[in-house]
């Protein structure tokens, strides 16, 4: 049972406009939110997290939004550049845990 | 400041033998985790550790597959036997500690195939 879920495998855009990649979760007990890049070859790397306390964290040209209600989780990528073309991962975590669940990724192309 | 180093990085070996991935955490953090990437399950979670004691295990696919953590800087996953619906990527990765607030990094992964 997937408990957290990435349902688009793969997204292009152009470059310079907004990329959105969505997350959505089932455990309610969830408190702590993370996305992670991917490139090839290479092993995830830490992008953004918001705690459940909040419903947005901004970082730069990342911002994450959480919707707790919806147990939906998005990040946008404004302005989308070529370099930002990876696989993004969305993870969550409950507190009372050590568990750091994972979707199955979304692949992004930013276009030239 | 060194990262997780995994070894090997890519494996080939053949159906029934024996597989032994390495782990080193980074310096400090206290829990470590297996990871299986698929395509079709992404990042799939084995076993963690929190104080090189194995927390949740629940995910480890079925026998064939174990994990110990002697010491706080030092992890194997083993497969015995291997078979060719185990070739993936098998990332390890750690965190100071345990749930909010901590992040956790990736080594570079250990790509193995089975023929």
């Amino acid at each position: 049972d997937q408990q957290v879920k990435q349902n688009s495998p793969s997204l292009s855009v152009q470059e310079g406009r907004i990329s959105i990649l969505n997350c959505d979760y089932t455990n309610s007990m969830f408190d702590y939110f993370l996305w992670y890049k991917k490139y090839p070859a290479e092993g995830p790397t830490f992008l953004i997290s918001i705690s459940s306390i909040k419903d947005k964290n901004e970082d730069g040209r990342f911002t994450v939004f959480l919707n707790k209600s919806a147990k939906h989780l998005s990040l946008h990528i404004v302005p989308s550049q070529p370099g930002d073309s990876a696989v993004y991962f969305c993870a969550a975590s409950d507190s009372g845990t050590y568990k750091y669940i994972f979707g199955t990724g979304t692949r992004l192309k930013v276009l030239a | 400041d060194a990262g997780v180093i995994q070894s090997p990085r890519h494996e080939v070996t053949e159906m029934g033998q024996e597989v032994t991935l390495r782990c080193k955490p980074i310096s400090g953090h206290n829990s470590l985790f297996w990871y299986r990437q698929t395509m079709m399950r992404g990042l799939e979670l084995l076993i963690y550790f929190n104080n090189n004691v194995p927390i949740d295990d629940s995910g480890m696919p079925e026998d064939r597959f174990s994990a110990k953590m002697p010491n706080a800087s030092f992890s194997t996953l083993k497969i015995q036997p291997s078979e060719p619906r185990d070739s993936a990527v098998y990332f390890c990765a750690s965190s100071p500690g345990g749930g909010a607030g901590n992040t956790i990094y990736f080594g570079e992964g250990s790509w193995l195939t089975v023929v």
